[in-house]
C-alpha cells in the first residue's frame, strides 16, 4: 500500500517563526489533505489540496502531485499553531492513509 | 458548516461491558462516514468504513464482532465495542464526507479507557 512520510517528525520555534512541513508519498494521489490536531485531539481541517497551491491567511500549502510530495507552510508562527499536523492521501480506494505527522511546539 | 460531533467524549467503562459511540453530521448529509483509531502519540489507523444503509468495509486486523459499525441514517453512524478490554482503550475518531472521495470532515473524537 501507499506510504506516507512526513517530516520533521519534532519541530520547536520561537513564536514569529516560519516553518515548512514536508509530506511525502509513495503513489499517486486523488486526494490529499492536511490537518491540525490540537492538544484535545481535535482534527482541524485545513487544506483540501490533491494539487496546486492554496492559502489561508497565515498556512498556505503546495501539492506536487508528479514528484509526490506536498508542503505546508506556517508563516509568522502563534503559540496557539502548536499540537500535531498531518498530511492524508487517498490513493484511489476512497480510504485516507495518515501520515507519520509533525509535532510542533511554538515558544512564546 | 461541515460539522461533525461525536458523544460521548469521553467514557470509563468496566471490561467486559460494551459502549457505544455516536457519530453525527450537523449541517450535511453523509453517505460515508470513517471509523479511525489513535494510540497515545501514533497516527490515525482506519478502522473501517460505513455507507448509509449498507454493511461497514472492516480494515484488516479490525474484528468485526468486536466493533460493530451502523450507519442507519445520512446523519449518523454508530460504533460499538463489544466485551471491551483494557487494550481496547484509545482514542476514536469518526470523519464524514458527502460522498467516498470527497473531502473528511472529522469528529472531535472519543476517548475510552476500559479498567
Amino acid at each position: 500500500g501507499i506510504q506516507v512520510e512526513q517530516s520533521p517528525p519534532d519541530l520547536i520555534l520561537q513564536e514569529g517563526a516560519n516553518s515548512t512541513l514536508r509530506c511525502n508519498f509513495s503513489d499517486s494521489v486523488n486526494n490529499l489533505q492536511w490537518f491540525h490536531q490540537n492538544p484535545w485531539g481535535q482534527l482541524i481541517n485545513l487544506f483540501y489540496i490533491p494539487s496546486g497551491t492554496k492559502q489561508n491567511g497565515r498556512l498556505s500549502a503546495t501539492t506536487v502531485a508528479t514528484e509526490r510530495y506536498s508542503l505546508l507552510y506556517i508563516s509568522s508562527s502563534q503559540t496557539t499553531d502548536s499540537g500535531v499536523y498531518f498530511c492524508a492521501v487517498d490513493s484511489g480506494t476512497y480510504k485516507y492513509i495518515f501520515g507519520t505527522g509533525t509535532r510542533l511546539k511554538v515558544l512564546a | 458548516g461541515a460539522v461533525v460531533s461525536q458523544h460521548p467524549s469521553r467514557v470509563i467503562c468496566k471490561s467486559g461491558t460494551s459502549v457505544k459511540i455516536e457519530c453525527r453530521s450537523l449541517d450535511f448529509q453523509a453517505t460515508t462516514m470513517f471509523w479511525y483509531r489513535q494510540f497515545p502519540k501514533q497516527s490515525l489507523m482506519l478502522m473501517a468504513t460505513s455507507n448509509e444503509g449498507s454493511k461497514a468495509t472492516y480494515e484488516q486486523g479490525v474484528e468485526k464482532d468486536k466493533f460493530l459499525i451502523n450507519h442507519a441514517s445520512l446523519t449518523l453512524s454508530t460504533l460499538t465495542v463489544t466485551s471491551a478490554h483494557p487494550e481496547d482503550s484509545s482514542f476514536y475518531i469518526c470523519s464524514a464526507s458527502v460522498r467516498a472521495y470527497n473531502e473528511q470532515f472529522f469528529g472531535p473524537g472519543t476517548r475510552l479507557t476500559v479498567l
